[in-house]
C-alpha cells in the first residue's frame, strides 16, 4: 500500500524555524516527484514546492520562496521541508504528496494525513 | 485571489446533475496545461478524482467525469448522492508564475 506520513509540526515563534519529514513506503520512490501542499484554517489548498524523482530539480511557491527548501534523501525514501523566517501567515496544515509520475507540475495521487504547523508567540 | 477561479459553493438535491467550474487564463488553462481535480472531506486529505483533464482515478465513479475547452474546465457530478458532499478543488500550472495552481474550492451540498 503507498503511504505517506509526514511529521515535524508544531508550534514555533515567528522567525523560528522548523523541519518537515515525510516517509514514503509502497512505491518506487525516486521514479517519482514530490510535493508539499498547505491549507491554512478554513482556507484552501495553496502549493508550496515540489521535487523531482533525481532530486535535482527543486520549485517554491513566490510566499515561501528564499525562506523554505525541500529536500529528499532517495535512499532513506524521505522527503524534507525545511522551514526559515517562519511568518504567521505561514500556519497550515502541510500536506506531503507524490506526484502521479515524475512531473512536478501534474497531478498529485497520494496525500499525507499532513502536519500542523502553528507559528505564534 | 485564486488564479483558478471556483464558484465558492454549488449545491444539488439527490439524483440531480451538478457542475463546478474553473475558469483560469491563457498562462494555465488557455496555454494547454492539463487540470486535475480533488475531493476533500471535512478533516481529511485531499484525494485526486480526475486527472489530465478528463482521466477518472481508480474507484472514482463514472457518474463523475471532467472536461476542459480553451480558459475553463468543469466536473461534473450526475446522480448525486450524500457521500458527494465535499470540498473540490481544481489544480493546473501557470506558465507565469511557473507555480502550481489551485483554485480556491467550491463546497458541494447536496440538499
Amino acid at each position: 500500500e503507498v503511504q505517506l506520513l509526514e511529521s515535524g509540526g508544531g508550534l514555533v515563534q515567528p522567525g523560528g524555524s522548523l523541519r518537515l519529514s515525510c516517509a514514503a513506503s509502497g512505491f518506487t520512490f525516486r521514479s517519482y516527484a514530490m510535493s508539499w501542499v498547505r491549507q491554512a484554517p478554513g482556507k484552501g489548498l495553496e502549493w508550496v514546492s515540489a521535487i523531482s524523482g533525481s532530486g535535482l530539480r527543486t520549485y517554491y511557491g513566490d510566499s515561501v520562496k528564499g525562506r523554505f527548501t525541500i529536500s529528499r534523501d532517495n535512499s532513506q525514501n524521505m522527503v524534507y521541508l525545511h522551514m526559515m523566517t517562519l511568518r504567521a501567515e505561514d500556519t497550515a496544515i502541510y500536506y506531503c504528496a507524490k506526484g502521479y509520475y515524475d512531473y512536478v507540475w501534474g497531478s498529485r495521487d497520494v496525500w499525507g494525513q499532513g502536519t500542523t504547523v502553528a507559528v505564534s508567540s | 485571489q485564486s488564479v483558478l477561479t471556483q464558484p465558492p459553493s454549488v449545491s444539488g438535491a439527490p439524483g440531480q446533475r451538478v457542475t463546478i467550474s474553473c475558469t483560469g487564463s491563457s498562462s494555465n488553462l488557455g496555454a494547454g496545461y492539463d487540470v486535475e481535480w480533488y475531493k476533500q472531506l471535512p478533516g481529511t486529505a485531499p484525494k485526486l478524482l480526475m486527472y489530465n483533464n478528463s482521466n477518472r482515478r481508480s474507484g472514482v465513479p463514472d457518474r463523475i467525469s471532467g472536461s476542459k475547452s480553451g480558459t475553463s474546465a468543469f466536473l461534473a457530478i450526475t446522480g448525486l448522492q450524500a457521500e458527494d458532499e465535499a470540498d473540490y478543488y481544481c489544480q493546473s500550472y501557470d506558465i507565469s508564475l511557473s507555480a502550481v495552481v489551485f483554485g480556491g474550492g467550491t463546497k458541494l451540498t447536496v440538499l
